[in-house]
């Protein structure tokens, strides 16, 4: 069974402040573990992705994850949080990339000025 | 990049009608086409898994005769809420994928139910 939970429904930043929305994980087998981004009525956009390659992964728009299996964790960082960052942030698992996703309850990031 | 296209993006309609929500992916054959539910402030729930060609897989609790879903062609997936009512009324997201490919999302469909 797969699951993902992410620690704090809603986290706020001030512009130019570290991001970290946290996320773990429960796998009975090696996971793939994916960040999206969600934007005010829109479906999700992929962030970033982990398939077994490299532990810290890069994604687009300045956001990164690293991979920890001994504390199961996937959390999402960027080091200066911009205005267009603030989105419900959603981490999901799976046990292969095109197999079904469990997504977590998601994190609201809103950045202040 | 993959795209998945879904139609249309709001619709509001009375009580008892059924409605017909679209995803295509249009540069790429998907496979597999994935319908989610999600309520205000939650997350995304898995309704079906949809094959080309074949009977979709529901979750469970999920009404199949409520949700039809069809998946006619490697490029098209419709879902239909039948006799909706406002219990139904919810934001529905698709997603579309090859085999061994992270999955797409659709841009989702705000369904609203007077």
């Amino acid at each position: 069974a797969q699951s993902v939970t992410q620690l704090g429904s809603h986290v706020s930043v001030s512009e130019g402040a570290l991001v970290l929305l946290r996320c773990n994980y429960s796998s009975s087998v090696p996971p793939y573990l994916f960040w999206y981004v969600q934007y005010p009525n829109q479906g999700l956009q992929l962030l970033l992705k982990y398939t077994s390659a490299a532990t810290l992964v890069k994604g687009i728009n300045g956001f990164e994850a690293e991979f920890k299996k001994s504390e199961t964790s996937f959390h999402l960082t960027k080091p200066s949080a911009h205005m267009s960052d603030a989105a419900e942030y959603f981490c999901a698992v799976s046990e292969g990339s095109g197999n079904q996703f469990y997504f977590g309850t998601g994190t609201s990031l809103t950045v202040i000025p | 990049g993959a795209v998945v296209s879904q139609h249309p993006s709001r619709v509001i309609c009375k009580s008892g009608t059924s409605v017909k929500i679209e995803c295509r992916s249009l540069d790429f054959q998907a496979t597999t086409m994935f319908w989610y539910r999600q309520f205000p402030k939650q997350s995304l729930m898995l309704m079906a898994t949809s094959n080309e060609g074949s009977k979709a897989t529901y979750e469970q609790g999920v009404e199949k005769d409520k949700f039809l879903i069809n998946h006619a062609s490697l490029t098209l997936s419709t879902l239909t809420v039948t006799s909706a009512h406002p219990e139904d009324s919810s934001f529905y997201i698709c997603s579309a994928r090859r085999p061994d490919q992270p999955q797409h999302f659709g841009d989702g469909t705000r369904l609203s139910i007077l």
